[in-house]
């Protein structure tokens, strides 16, 4: 399996502080995004970075990403209750389809109020 | 626009069964998946489709068929349902130029 892999798989913290998740995968990408899933729901887009960017930004979220470390992160700041979901990073292949998507295992945040 | 969407939400068949997993989108997208996503495993490609008429397996297509005749129509078949199938199952779309996939609400199946 080429499955990227999140880190931590679960993540808790106040409101207000800063959440980081990480995400490493194993070959090259032409594109790395995150996903969110709130429990019992489908999983909602909310950034795309392709492999010649290094960092981006979109609203609260930045992401990284170090081709040669193949590692991104995700960082959510200034957190709110309505941020706990599981979080996924989603990756497709150099070299592959760019819709195959392979999906981490995710990373569980909880912000408690 | 509805979207994605998916029937049933849930459903519950016994061993050897077989059901049909709908899926549709109206957002004229070209690329459609289906995923099933299993505690601790992320989720995971079973077929995925680029336009009509054309279908592709993904990473765990063993058990399922899918066929594409139309653009918003992309239907998963269980043949013969066997408890290692319980699982959510996503089907989401895309569109080419752009990467970002819109999920379906899922369906949550059960095979006693």
């Amino acid at each position: 399996s080429q499955q990227g892999e999140e880190d931590p798989q679960a993540l808790s913290i106040q409101e207000g502080e800063n959440a980081t998740m990480n995400c490493s995968y194993k070959t090259s990408i032409n594109n790395l995004q995150w996903y969110r899933q709130n429990s019992g729901r489908g999983l909602v887009h909310l950034i795309l970075i392709r492999s010649n960017e290094r960092e981006k930004h979109s609203g609260r979220l930045r992401v990284t990403l170090d081709t040669s470390k193949k590692s991104s992160s995700l960082l959510i700041t200034a957190s709110r209750a309505a941020d706990t979901a599981s979080y996924f990073c989603a990756t497709d292949f150099s070299g592959g389809s760019n819709y195959k998507l392979t999906f981490g295992k995710g990373t569980l945040l909880t912000v408690n109020p | 626009n509805a979207g994605v969407t998916q029937t049933p939400k849930f459903q519950v068949l016994k061993t050897g069964q077989s059901m049909t997993l709908q899926c549709a989108q109206d957002m004229n997208h070209e690329y459609m998946s289906w995923y099933r996503q299993d505690p601790g495993m992320g989720l995971r490609l079973i077929h995925y489709s680029v336009g009509a008429g054309i279908t592709d397996q993904g990473e765990v297509p063993n058990g399922y068929n899918v066929s594409r005749s139309t653009t918003e129509d992309f239907p998963l078949r269980l043949l013969s349902a066997a408890p290692s199938q319980t699982s959510v199952y996503f089907c989401a779309s895309g569109t080419s130029g752009y990467n970002e996939q819109f999920f379906g609400p899922g369906t949550r199946l059960t095979v006693l």
